[in-house]
């Protein structure tokens, strides 16, 4: 178990580029969320997965973004022509749903991938 | 919806005395409270969590969390502050009538003075 994994953990993009993050969750976590972090803030729910199936999309996550996770493994965050307002920590996490044991439905994040626009 | 207040963004303390902070809770259903750390440009790490078992909950690196329904209560402490306990420390929430989706505060940063 090599925890969760997110790549890049920083990219510095222009404005109106397209970006898009990777997260390696936890193998046998059905479980997967994406949250964004600003600075000084708490992190803020995005979208979450139960396998490949998207179940929850945040009113933050406008139409420029998009979540997927198509084999219930690994997942992308695209941010489509992104804005100075999208620079954040944007940090992914997985969780085992359901079950009885200590770690159900406890969440372990990855380190984060850093965006800033210029 | 769950929600949960961090009393104070910053608490600055001198190494070796007690660290104390304070997190308060809503939710209209039994709930599960967790305690983060975050380290510079780092993501979070769990430092307890809170499952409806025992009501005293003991975590990584001397830290421990009391859950206290009648106060809406779950402040972490830590007996005696070190250098290395400099971070930022979220509580957050969660419960089966969100799906076990956490909710975070706005985080308190710990600053310790030699």
């Amino acid at each position: 178990d090599t925890g969760v994994s997110q790549n890049p953990r920083h990219k510095i993009t222009k404005r109106g580029q397209n970006v898009t993050f990777r997260c390696d969750p936890i193998s046998e976590h059905n479980r997967l969320y994406w949250y964004r972090q600003t600075l000084g803030q708490g992190p803020e729910f995005l979208t979450y997965f139960q396998n490949e199936a998207q179940l929850e999309k945040s009113r933050l996550l406008s139409d420029r973004f998009s979540a997927e996770r198509p084999k219930g493994s690994f997942s992308t965050l695209e941010i489509q022509r992104t804005e100075q307002g999208d620079s954040a920590m944007y940090l992914c996490a997985s969780s085992l749903q359901g079950g009885r044991g200590p770690g159900a439905n406890v969440l372990t994040f990855g380190a984060g991938s850093r965006l800033t626009v210029l | 919806a769950q929600s949960v207040t961090q009393l104070g963004s910053h608490v600055s303390v001198s190494e070796g005395a007690l660290v104390l902070l304070r997190c308060n809770y809503s939710s209209s259903v039994p709930p599960y409270l967790f305690w983060y750390v975050q380290y510079p440009n780092q993501g979070l790490q769990l430092l307890l969590k809170y499952t409806s078992a025992a009501t005293l909950v003991k975590g990584i690196n001397g830290f421990e969390a009391e859950f206290k329904k009648s106060e809406t209560s779950f402040h972490l402490t830590k007996p005696s502050a070190h250098m290395s306990d400099a971070a930022e420390y979220f509580c957050a929430v969660s419960d089966r009538s969100n799906d076990y989706k956490l909710s975070f505060g706005a985080g308190t940063t710990v600053t310790v003075r030699a």
